[in-house]
């Protein structure tokens, strides 16, 4: 089975721009989640979908947004860009069988914001 | 709460066993997980153990986990310096259970002498 993939792999953008990341999840996985991962915070939870309906989210302004589709590709949006924001952003998908939370990553989106 | 802590960075010599540790807070967790970053790669699932286990072993990785301490290791035997990496444990807090969050450590980075 391919892997979770990720696009773009890299991104440029300058603050107050907006951007869209783009995760297509292993086949057969309905449940994807995002993450953002800093130097500085670390790796920490955006939100996560399954079958087209967002179920959790962390704690992020509201200028972060996603959307999954009927074929449970996954985008995530970014609004008005600020400095902060550039960061290593990871997609995993979960196949939710059996209870585990078990989740397999992208190579992730590296987003630098000038 | 929710937070998991590692010790941030680990030195071995090639062919001895390295062992990272963990602990966790949230006792409900139902399953944890190592994953391994490489750089500029996204991360990779190494193993997961289910929380009423006390171990679980996979070729030359080696999963300890003491839920009274909540604490959690794992030992890789014969280190190489392929294994040279960035070491993350995740958790799964029953209050987040099949919503796709998974809280994570700050990585233990693995650094292999020949």
């Amino acid at each position: 089975k391919a892997g979770v993939t990720q696009t773009p792999r890299y991104l440029i953008k300058t603050r107050g721009q907006q951007v869209t990341l783009s995760c297509s999840p292993i086949s057969g996985h309905r449940s994807v989640s995002w993450y953002q991962q800093t130097p500085g915070q670390g790796l920490q939870f955006l939100f996560e979908y399954f079958s087209e309906t967002q179920r959790n989210k962390g704690n992020f302004p509201g200028r972060f947004s996603g959307r999954q589709f009927s074929n449970s590709r996954s985008e995530m949006n970014v609004s008005t860009l600020e400095l902060g924001d550039s960061a290593l952003y990871l997609c995993a998908s979960s196949s939710r069988t059996g209870g585990t939370d078990t989740q397999y990553f992208g190579p992730g989106t590296r987003l630098t914001v000038l | 709460g929710e937070d998991v802590e590692q010790s941030l960075f680990l030195s071995v010599r090639e062919g001895d066993s390295s062992v990272i540790n963990c602990t966790y807070t949230d006792s409900s967790s139902t399953y944890l997980y190592w994953y391994k970053q490489e750089p500029g790669a996204g991360l990779q699932l190494l193993t997961y153990i289910f929380s009423n286990m006390d171990m679980k072993q996979d070729q030359r990785l080696t999963v300890l986990l003491n839920k009274k301490d909540k604490h959690l290791s794992l030992r890789i035997a014969d280190t190489q310096t392929g294994d040279s990496a960035i070491y993350f444990c995740a958790e799964s807090p029953l209050t987040s259970s099949n919503t796709g969050k998974l809280i994570f450590g700050q990585g233990t980075t693995l650094q292999v002498k020949p």
